[in-house]
């Protein structure tokens, strides 16, 4: 069974770029989370879908960040413009059910703003 | 709010010694509490998780185990291997949302 994909692995932009992530979750599961992990910390949650339904963006910096889970699939995490700050590794993850259910993570996507 | 936190930050022994990892959690009112294993430039991989009423739980040479009066779990790695170098974090869901409250992680280096 195929695990969490994410796409890119790394991505180097200039700061006030654009970028975007994809997150393909593992079949099935219905719930899906974004985090953001910075350098030595335990990564903090984004969003959270349910299907297609975000039910928990309150971590999400809405003046730049966007998500979209149009089908209750894949999603795509998106940053415009890019500021140095959000230099990170972003973790997708996905459970079967909602709520204290296994998390099972994809390899993250390493975001470096210069 | 849950805060959680992992001592020692960094960790570092020679091959075959048995150690203890260590989390600990301010809110006791958890659902489960899980274990997992970063490697450099990678992502998490769940080792382990202990629902609320479990005392611990085991796979291979991991014993992780809960006390939630007192706001504590721990790793146990026996017999450690350098493959068992790496980054390994605990979180507690928050609430019933799902939302993972993550330590910031104990980096273990396992010496040959």
């Amino acid at each position: 069974e195929a695990g969490v994909v994410q796409s890119p692995r790394y991505k180097i932009i200039e700061k006030k770029q654009p970028v975007a992530f994809w997150c393909n979750p593992i079949s099935g599961h219905n719930t899906l989370y974004w985090y953001r992990q910075n350098l030595g910390q335990g990564p903090e949650l984004l969003i959270r879908y349910e299907n297609e339904e975000a039910v928990d963006d309150s971590q999400l910096p809405k003046d730049r960040f966007s998500a979209e889970r149009l089908k209750g699939v894949d999603s795509t995490l998106k940053i415009q413009p890019a500021e140095l700050g959000d230099s990170a590794v972003y973790l997708c993850a996905s459970s079967l059910e909602l709520g204290t259910d296994t998390q099972y993570f994809g390899p993250g996507t390493r975001l470096t703003v210069l | 709010k849950q805060e959680v936190t992992q001592i020692p930050a960094a960790l570092s022994v020679p091959e075959g010694e048995n150690l203890v990892l260590n989390c600990s959690f301010t809110d006791s009112a958890i659902y489960n509490l899980q274990w997992f294993r970063q490697d450099p430039g990678k992502g998490l991989t769940s080792l382990l998780l202990i629902q609320s009423s479990q005392r611990e739980q085991t796979s291979g040479r991991l014993n992780a185990s809960l006390d939630k009066s007192s706001g504590r779990s721990t790793l146990y790695i026996a017999a450690s291997q350098p493959g068992d170098s790496a980054t390994y974090l605990c979180a507690v869901p928050s609430s019933n949302t799902g939302k993972l409250i993550f330590g910031q992680g104990t980096t273990l280096q396992v010496k040959p």
